[in-house]
């Protein structure tokens, strides 16, 4: 089976900008979750997503969002970049929302705010 | 406030000796727990899990030991390898949180030859 995708792998941009970052969860696992890794930070949950509705939301600003369409494939999309949304974005997958569930992450995007 | 705490960034072990990586959480709620391993760039792998009914899962060279009581969670490596020299997270999920994941800031293992 083919693991977690994440696409762009690398993206730079500048502040006030927007991104879309896409990913592709494990076939078969319709629950996808998004979380930033950050050095200051860690790796801090931002959404998860099942069946296309937003399960679990992280304390993270309006300005990260996310949706999951019909086949489970998921995009997050950060509007009004700043600086301090550098980071390694990145995207797991679980067959269903539940505890106890193991999650499978994809490579991640880096995203770098300039 | 972090509710999973990995004491020590890091850790230096000889090649073929044991690797003892210590996690402590504060929320009872959680009741399952994970660890990772992680490259630079790269996205973590999972290793190795472990409910809160039990108290030891073991995967090969990986052992996990979980104490309520004491609200910490410990990964044996036995024999340690080059290879293993990573990130290590542990990760905690509550039955009410879905799949929200809490991580720990990790520890970076190094396993000398």
């Amino acid at each position: 089976k083919a693991g977690v995708t994440q696409t762009p792998r690398y993206l730079i941009k500048t502040r006030g900008q927007q991104v879309t970052l896409s990913c592709s969860p494990i076939s078969g696992h319709r629950s996808v979750s998004w979380y930033q890794q950050t050095p200051g930070q860690g790796l801090q949950f931002l959404f998860e997503y099942f069946s296309e509705t937003q399960r679990n939301k992280g304390n993270f600003p309006g300005r990260f969002s996310g949706r999951q369409f019909s086949n489970s494939r998921s995009e997050m999309n950060v509007s009004t970049l700043e600086l301090g949304d550098s980071a390694l974005y990145l995207c797991a997958s679980s067959p269903v929302v539940a505890a106890q569930e193991t999650q499978y992450f994809g490579p991640g995007t880096r995203l770098l705010v300039l | 406030d972090q509710q999973v705490k990995q004491n020590s960034p890091s850790l230096s072990v000889q090649e073929g000796r044991i690797s003892i990586l210590n996690c402590d959480y504060t929320n009872s709620m959680f009741d399952y727990f994970l660890w990772y391993k992680k490259y630079p760039a790269e996205g973590p792998t999972f290793l190795i899990s472990i409910s809160s009914i039990k108290d030891k899962n073991e995967d090969g060279r990986f052992t996990v030991f979980l104490n309520k009581s004491a609200k910490h969670l410990s990964l044996h490596i036995v024999p340690s390898q080059p290879g293993d020299s990573a990130v290590y997270f542990c990760a905690a999920s509550a039955y009410n949180q879905g799949g929200k994941l809490i991580f720990g800031q990790g520890t970076e293992l190094s396993v000398k030859p």
